[in-house]
């Protein structure tokens, strides 16, 4: 199995900070990888897909990057609504996601 | 835009089976993919599986195969996951969503509100 790896599981920020989450894989996946943001007591929502595709509606400072193993979703200039948890998931072999990634005030 | 309302809250016992459903508020929600998705208290996403559009074909997570079973009743648009051998660990929240068409990745961009699934004794 492809093992999914997300990294920091939190991190503090500010509003206006540039944030970057990464993920990494333990084999190459192509660009089979989404990320996807959740809030407290809501579903997760898809920002991501395909590593650098913005899905219709998402706001523009949100991007993602990389190829084969590593992977980067960053966030240009955080907002307060921006605040909640981040997963990646690759979708090469299986469907796991990553551990998550809190970003906290 | 489509909607996916899942069912409400269920309290088993362990080694109980709960049947969860997601039901899609257009009938184009037949002829897309869905997967499942878990979520325990305070912990991350888990993948459980995903069902085609005809409902013939399957696919599990390792970790469920067996326990788990997906299925779909196209006449009410509705997509059901089925889990047996219920054990405290299976305490969590349960998500449908609906695989995406227009590119080969998979992601949800559809999911439902989640179902609060909880074993108790």
């Amino acid at each position: 199995d492809i093992q999914v790896t997300q990294s920091p599981s939190s991190l503090s920020a500010s509003v206006g900070d540039r944030v970057t989450i990464t993920c990494r894989t333990s084999q190459s996946i192509s660009d089979y990888l989404n990320w996807y943001q959740q809030t407290p007591g809501k579903a997760p929502k898809l920002l991501i897909y395909g590593a650098s595709n913005l899905q219709s509606g998402v706001p523009s400072r949100f991007s993602g990057s990389g190829s084969e193993t590593d992977f980067t979703l960053t966030i240009s200039s955080l907002q307060p609504e921006d605040f909640a948890t981040y997963y990646c998931q690759q979708t090469y072999d299986s469907y796991p996601f990553g551990q998550g990634t809190k970003v906290e005030i | 835009q489509v909607q996916l309302v899942q069912s409400g809250a269920e309290v088993k016992k362990p080694g109980a089976s709960v049947k969860v459903s997601c039901k899609a508020s257009e009938n184009t929600f037949n002829t897309y993919y869905v997967h499942w998705v878990r979520q325990a208290p305070g912990q991350g996403l888990e993948w459980m599986g995903i069902i085609n559009p005809s409902g013939e074909t399957t696919n599990y997570a390792h970790k469920f195969q067996g326990r788990v079973t997906l299925t779909r009743d196209l006449s009410t648009t509705t997509v059901y996951m089925e889990l047996s051998n219920l054990r405290f660990d299976d305490t969590a929240v349960y998500y449908c969503g609906r695989r995406m068409r227009g590119a080969p990745y998979d992601a949800l961009d559809i999911w439902g509100q989640g179902t609060m699934v909880t074993v108790s004794s």
